[in-house]
């Protein structure tokens, strides 16, 4: 099984700054990973598709990177509706594994 | 716009078996892999099982494995997940969700509310 770390676990940050999230993979994934976002109360919403692809919808300041085994999400510029808890996913390798999340909240 | 709704869920003690159902609407059903995802309470987002588009495949967690049955009825715009010998450790938020598709398959891109399966 592919393990993805995530990291921090906790990321505090005002509006209008720049957040970079961290994944990891035990190993490499190729360009097969993914990130979500989910609000309290919400269902997990799907940002990124194959590192770097936004979903339809997806705001320009949401960006992936990365490849093999280290990922990034950056979001340029922080909105209020941003601060939400951040998974990655992979589909690389059967069975598919999420990362343990990144939580974005207020400073 | 895409709708899957679950039901099934509830409260069922250690041991015994439930049976979730999502029914889908507004994309043909019958062009997509559906998957169960769940979420403990407080805990991040674990995927179970992933049936294919024609019924022909299926995959699963190695924590389900043996205990869990994903199925699906293209008559019915409906997937299942039969869950036999449940233990605590299966509490979560059931979530269907719908295979992205076409060339980006085992990604998510839609979303039921969930339905909620008490293990106690």
């Amino acid at each position: 099984e592919i393990v993805l770390t995530q990291s921090p676990a906790t990321l505090s940050l005002s509006p209008g700054e720049r957040a970079t999230l961290s994944c990891r993979a035990s190993q490499t994934v190729s360009n097969y990973l993914a990130w979500y976002q989910q609000k309290p109360g919400q269902t997990p919403r799907l940002l990124i598709y194959d590192v770097s692809n936004r979903a339809t919808g997806i705001p320009a300041r949401f960006s992936g990177s990365g490849s093999g085994t280290d990922f990034t999400l950056t979001i340029s510029s922080l909105e209020p509706e941003d601060f939400a808890v951040y998974y990655c996913q992979q589909r690389s390798n059967w069975p598919l594994t999420f990362g343990g999340g990144t939580k974005v909240e207020i400073k | 716009q895409v709708q899957l709704v679950e039901s099934g869920g509830g409260v069922v003690q250690p041991g015994r078996s439930l049976r979730l159902s999502c029914t889908a609407s507004g994309f043909t059903f019958s062009n997509y892999g559906m998957h169960w995802v769940r979420q403990a309470p407080g805990k991040g987002l674990e995927w179970v099982a992933i049936i294919s588009y024609d019924g022909t495949s299926r995959y699963y967690a190695d924590s389900v494995k043996g205990r869990f049955t994903i199925s699906r009825d293209s008559s019915k715009n409906t997937v299942y997940l039969q869950m036999d010998s449940l233990g605590g450790e299966d509490t979560a938020l059931y979530y269907c969700a719908k295979d992205f598709g076409s060339g980006r398959s085992n990604y998510f891109d839609h979303w039921g509310q969930g339905t909620l399966v008490t293990v106690s």
